[in-house]
């Protein structure tokens, strides 16, 4: 099946620094990926659609200045979490549809940022 | 949006036996999806059913959809030990743009 990476899988920052965590489709091609945000025990909530050669597509309340996200190609998408607060800890996954595939989206397996 | 809903949201069965977990919605949809996660992992995805769908199978998952309702049930039937894991509903909402609503998640606890 349709494989999706996130790079890193756990990551430790100071307050105040920028992390960038990537997302690659590893077998096929996405025009479009998917950020979700989810907190300990909690759903997942959509933060943006990252979509291939234009700007993201943020949900409401999503700052996205503080959240930058990049779709520099078909297999890739970026999101930069700056200046970091210990409020951004959470855990963060990325989605990918296959541009010739079915309607099922494909998840990346995470990445757990902590901010102290 | 958040527009799914599971209940229960906490199951604890014995080994063997069935689960069934229900989800409900309120938009119109164009298909709802099944997910598995287990505890700090990404998500695993079970099983789509269309809007024209009613049932559908696939191992020991068996999915049903009432569009009337706006409901949709997951049951695992003979369930192990090594499904435990949250199981969250998603919504693909008509005019979406494919963006998917989770629900709150199910909790299952399948003990060996």
């Amino acid at each position: 099946g349709a494989v999706v990476s996130q790079h890193p899988s756990r990551v430790i920052c100071k307050s105040g620094t920028s992390v960038k965590i990537e997302c690659r489709s590893l077998d096929f091609q996405a025009t479009t990926m998917f950020w979700y945000r989810q907190f300990p025990k909690q759903s997942l909530m959509l933060m943006a659609t990252s979509n291939e050669g234009s700007k993201a597509t943020y949900e409401q309340g999503v700052e996205k200045d503080k959240f930058l996200i990049n779709h520099a190609s078909l297999t890739l998408s970026t999101l930069t979490v700056t200046s970091a607060h210990p409020e951004d800890s959470s855990f963060y996954i990325c989605s990918a549809r296959d541009l010739g595939g079915l309607l099922e989206q494909y998840f990346g397996p995470g990445t757990r940022l902590t901010v102290t | 949006s958040q527009q799914g809903e599971e209940d229960p949201q906490a199951l604890s069965i014995q080994e063997g036996e069935n689960a069934t977990m229900n989800c409900s919605y309120k938009t119109s949809i164009n298909n709802l999806q099944w997910y598995r996660q287990n505890s700090g992992r990404g998500l695993v995805h079970l099983i789509l059913i269309r809007s024209n769908e009613r049932e559908k199978h696939s191992g020991r998952l068996r999915v049903t959809l009432d569009t009337s309702k706006k409901s949709s049930s997951l049951l695992i039937t003979a369930s192990r030990a090594a499904d435990t894991a949250s199981y969250f509903c998603a919504t693909d909402e008509w005019g979406g743009n494919n963006r998917l609503a989770f629900g709150k998640g199910n909790q299952v606890v399948v003990i060996p």
